[in-house]
């Protein structure tokens, strides 16, 4: 069984650039969650995606989005992006949606806007 | 809104003594409350869970309590160990969750 892994692992960016994250599921997983993780805080909720459709999304603004893959793969874009957009993106897999599953966390990417 | 908070933001233990960690919540209509370890350089891994109409669960060295009069959360971490030593964060969860600030847990050998 594969568990989720993220790309990159690292990444620097300058303030109005554009960025794109990976994500690939946990072998047999349907649904996508991304959170963002500022240093000393705990992950806070982007959006979801499950079989493709986005279901569900936190308080973040349109420059954050997202796609879902057929094979549930999954990426995180991130546009004009801002010095406050330093942080490590998490990636969680689970299986089915909308009801409670355990999710699945990857190592997540750290980004770092300078 | 939601949130999910902890009372202390670090918590120093001896090896070999028992841990307790604890945890606010403030939404009443979550139907399960997780908690999550988090080592240096990886992702949240899942501890244990408890569901909304349960008082105690255990695992393996841990216990979870739940309060849902004063909508409170602790996680008991029997005889510490070195390899315990990371950020604990607890969780409320619907299909999504909504995470506290953490607490860092640090083992005294």
């Amino acid at each position: 069984e594969t568990g989720v892994t993220q790309s990159p692992t690292h990444l620097i960016k300058t303030r109005g650039q554009q960025v794109t994250l990976r994500c690939s599921s946990q072998s047999g997983h349907n649904t996508v969650s991304w959170y963002q993780q500022a240093l000393g805080q705990g992950p806070q909720f982007i959006f979801q995606y499950y079989r493709e459709e986005e279901n569900g999304r936190g308080n973040f603004p349109p420059r954050f989005s997202g796609l879902q893959f057929p094979n549930y793969s999954s990426e995180l874009n991130v546009n004009a992006l801002e010095l406050d957009d330093s942080a490590l993106y998490l990636c969680a897999s689970s299986l089915d949606d909308p009801s409670y599953n355990e999710q699945f966390f990857g190592p997540g990417t750290r980004l770092t806007v300078l | 809104g939601e949130s999910v908070g902890l009372h202390l933001p670090t918590l120093s233990v001896q090896e070999g003594d028992n841990s307790i960690i604890n945890c606010a919540y403030s939404n009443s209509a979550s139907d399960y409350f997780i908690w999550y370890k988090q080592e240096s350089g990886k992702g949240p891994q899942f501890i244990i869970d408890i569901r909304s109409n349960m008082d105690k669960r255990q695992g393996q060295r841990v216990t979870v309590l739940l309060n849902k009069t004063v909508k409170h959360l602790s996680l008991q971490i029997a005889a510490t160990q070195p390899g315990d030593s990371a950020v604990y964060f607890c969780a409320e969860s619907g299909n999504k969750l909504v995470f506290g600030a953490g607490t860092i847990l640090r083992v005294k050998s």
